[in-house]
């Protein structure tokens, strides 16, 4: 079973405006970490998020985590047409931190 | 550094046919993965490896065997393909726990008939 579900599956936008996309997920966690994936490509980290950090920042990329509602969030700032893609957050399995689980994305669409 | 590698990039199989996945890093990682990746499904983990000569289970292993022989290779088996083996498949590394990033190869599409 997926640990982290993103929300919305899918968003469409106008260039400029701002993204935010939404990761739930079950089970407690050490840290949890967002990547993209560009149409036919691998993915690419962004940026990790520690339990015990509430917010982070990374260029025009702002993440939170409120471990009390188990739950993250991605916003991309001033959106160009180049942030079209999929995003995922990923967090740790059960598994002593061996390995992520990654949940099935959301597809964001920036339009020009 | 070229970084993950993966071959071939594409391939078509019959059912029952086998082939191998062969993926590489360049980045003395300790932990590789393979994925693989369904429409609306994300990456689901099929094998995982913590260091040369080890292999574990991920969630969905089955139909799949693996081998890490040299620290740097991580191979992907399928001994006998199926049509439900159609997928993207993506191999990944990474220096240690989850605490670091994983670096993701560029794919593999595989399309079983």
């Amino acid at each position: 079973s997926q640990q982290g579900e993103e929300d919305p599956q899918a968003l469409s936008i106008q260039e400029g405006e701002n993204a935010t996309m939404n990761c739930s997920y079950k089970t407690s966690i050490n840290n949890l970490q967002w990547y993209r994936q560009n149409s036919g490509r691998g993915l690419v980290h962004l940026i990790l998020i520690r339990s015990n950090e509430r917010e982070k920042h990374s260029g025009r990329l702002r993440v939170t985590l409120d471990t009390s509602k188990k739950s993250s969030s991605l916003l991309i700032t001033a959106s160009r047409a180049a942030d079209t893609a999929s995003y995922f957050c990923a967090t740790d399995g059960d598994n002593y931190g061996q390995n992520f689980v990654f949940g099935p994305g959301t597809r964001l669409s920036v339009l020009p | 550094n070229a970084g993950v590698t993966q071959t071939p990039k594409f391939r078509v199989l019959k059912t029952g046919q086998s082939m191998t996945l062969l993926c590489a890093q360049d980045m003395n990682h300790e932990y590789m993965y393979w994925y693989r990746q369904d429409p609306g499904m994300g990456l689901r983990l099929i094998h995982y490896s913590v260091g040369e000569g080890t292999t574990a289970k991920g969630e969905v292993p089955d139909g799949y065997n693996v081998s890490r022989l040299k620290k740097q290779n991580f191979l992907l088996g399928l001994e006998s393909a199926a049509p439900s083996q159609t997928s993207v498949y993506f191999c990944a590394s990474s220096h240690g726990t989850t605490w670091n990033e994983q670096f993701f190869g560029p794919g593999t599409r595989l399309t079983v008939l």
